[in-house]
């Protein structure tokens, strides 16, 4: 079974609008982190927001958000006022175990297209 | 923020030969480094994680022998693809966690390996 799941293959979204990346999880663990990567063309992964399981916070980084919605299983990222340089593949990636283990799942991930 | 470097950028060989990799941490202390492999269009698959001065752990169907992975130092890591062959042409990714965060896990910059 897929521990990381992103339904969207693909998002189109206009500048300056909000866009949602969908992200689900499959653990039994009690302890776990969930990230969020971009990847640009260059194919450097961009760390953006990280997301512990037991924060009780919702993470924000500048225009990202994490929606953790704990009880759902799912870690959607939210990029509020989309720019153009924000076009690139999008990867939710899940930690599990204790957290000195720090051994990354990732989904097959989301391609973000921003249009003027 | 911490910084990973990879090296070379892009490497293209002749089947049969062995191909080096590095990957350093530049302004932090990696007690354990990662190794992914990213096929086009694909999300980044686990190889093997690498810890400093000790043999590295493989994930299930990476052959420890083709991918040999020296993890010298706490600031340095190689992966050898040792008598490659066209199958193995990839874009090869490390990365590394500070050494007692677990809130982030820093990438380098990836070695597009391309075998003829």
């Amino acid at each position: 079974a897929q521990k990381i799941t992103q339904t969207q293959p693909g998002m189109f979204v206009q500048e300056k609008e909000a866009v949602t990346l969908d992200c689900t999880y499959d653990t039994s663990d009690q302890s776990y982190g969930l990230f969020w990567y971009k990847q640009p063309s260059s194919g450097e992964m961009i760390f953006l927001i990280y997301q512990g399981s037991y924060d009780e916070q919702n993470a924000t980084e500048g225009r990202y958000s994490l929606n953790f919605q704990k009880a759902r299983k799912s870690a959607n990222l939210v990029i509020s006022a989309s720019q153009l340089g924000d076009s690139a593949m999008y990867f939710c990636a899940m930690r599990e175990g204790p957290t000195g283990f720090q051994k990354l799942v990732f989904g097959t991930g989301t391609r973000l297209l921003v249009s003027p | 923020g911490a910084v990973v470097s990879q090296h070379p950028s892009r490497v293209i060989c002749k089947s049969g030969t062995s191909v080096k990799i590095e990957c350093r941490s530049l302004d932090f202390q990696a007690t354990t480094m990662f190794w992914y492999r990213q096929f086009p269009k694909q999300s980044l698959m686990l190889m093997a994680t690498s810890n400093e001065g000790s043999k590295a752990t493989y994930e299930q169907g990476v052959e420890k022998d083709k991918f040999l992975i020296n993890h010298a130092s706490l600031t340095l890591s190689t992966l050898t693809v040792t008598s490659a062959h066209p199958e193995d042409s990839s874009f090869y990714i490390c990365s590394a966690n500070v050494r007692g965060r677990t809130d982030t896990q820093y990438f380098g910059p990836g070695t597009r390996l391309t075998v003829l």
